[in-house]
């Protein structure tokens, strides 16, 4: 079945710069990159997604990007804000695994004022 | 407003008992799920349904059992067959996954601690 693996555990960037997490998946058939966002003690909310027939997606300061090849997608926050601080969570999703999305294990971002 | 509602938002449970955590939602979904979190460790997947009267088994389902009976609504019960049942568990919903599209909306959830 898929896996994903997610770096960082924990990230500590000055307010400011970028800060870039990576996920990596097994399964080639998973074709659905979503990155969710969960702040403390509330349930994750999605920030950003991308399918498997796009190699970057931009919303603002957030951007995607996959590479299919390597089986792996990163996630780049530019000019970090006191609010980007948070628990980011990177799954992948496929028809193999009945569109159920498999998790990372989360990244803590740490936004050093 | 729409959205998931989720409660309690604490719970402490004695060993041997059973305790039954609420999931309402008003986003006229079709498609729900309970996720177990722990520390250090990616969301995992207890159960979820595609649509009423019907669910089926996570990654993780022993230990649990939910229901269907209305569309709005899907509480999980986190039995004694639980062996490690401290955690902080989310209930989400989404419109149905049959094509992988669509956006997970999660509540606040319900942290259980055993005693």
């Amino acid at each position: 079945g898929e896996n994903v693996e997610q770096h960082p555990s924990t990230l500590s960037v000055q307010e400011g710069d970028s800060a870039v997490i990576k996920c990596t998946y097994s399964d080639s058939a998973s074709n659905y990159f979503p990155w969710y966002k969960q702040e403390l003690g509330k349930g994750p909310q999605l920030i950003i997604d991308i399918r498997s027939n796009v190699g970057e997606k931009k919303d603002q300061r957030i951007a995607v990007t996959l590479n299919k090849t390597a089986k792996h997608f990163s996630l780049h926050i530019t000019e970090t804000q006191p609010e980007d601080s948070a628990v980011y969570f990177c799954a992948a999703s496929s028809a193999d695994s009945n569109y159920q999305l498999i998790w990372g294990a989360g990244t803590k971002l740490i936004i050093k004022p | 407003d729409g959205g998931i509602t989720q409660s309690p938002k604490y719970l402490f449970r004695k060993e041997g008992q059973n305790v039954t955590l609420s999931c309402e939602q008003n986003l006229n979904h079709d498609a729900m799920y309970w996720y177990r979190q722990d520390p250090g460790q990616g969301l995992r997947l207890i159960y979820y349904s595609q649509i009423v009267n019907d669910f089926q088994k996570g990654d993780i389902a022993e230990g649990y059992s939910v229901s269907r009976e209305k569309k709005e609504s899907f509480p999980l019960t986190v039995t004694s067959a639980q062996k490690n049942p401290t955690a902080f568990y989310l209930c989400a919903s989404s419109t149905p996954r049959a094509t992988n599209t669509g956006e997970l909306f999660f509540g606040e959830g319900s942290r259980l601690t055993v005693l």
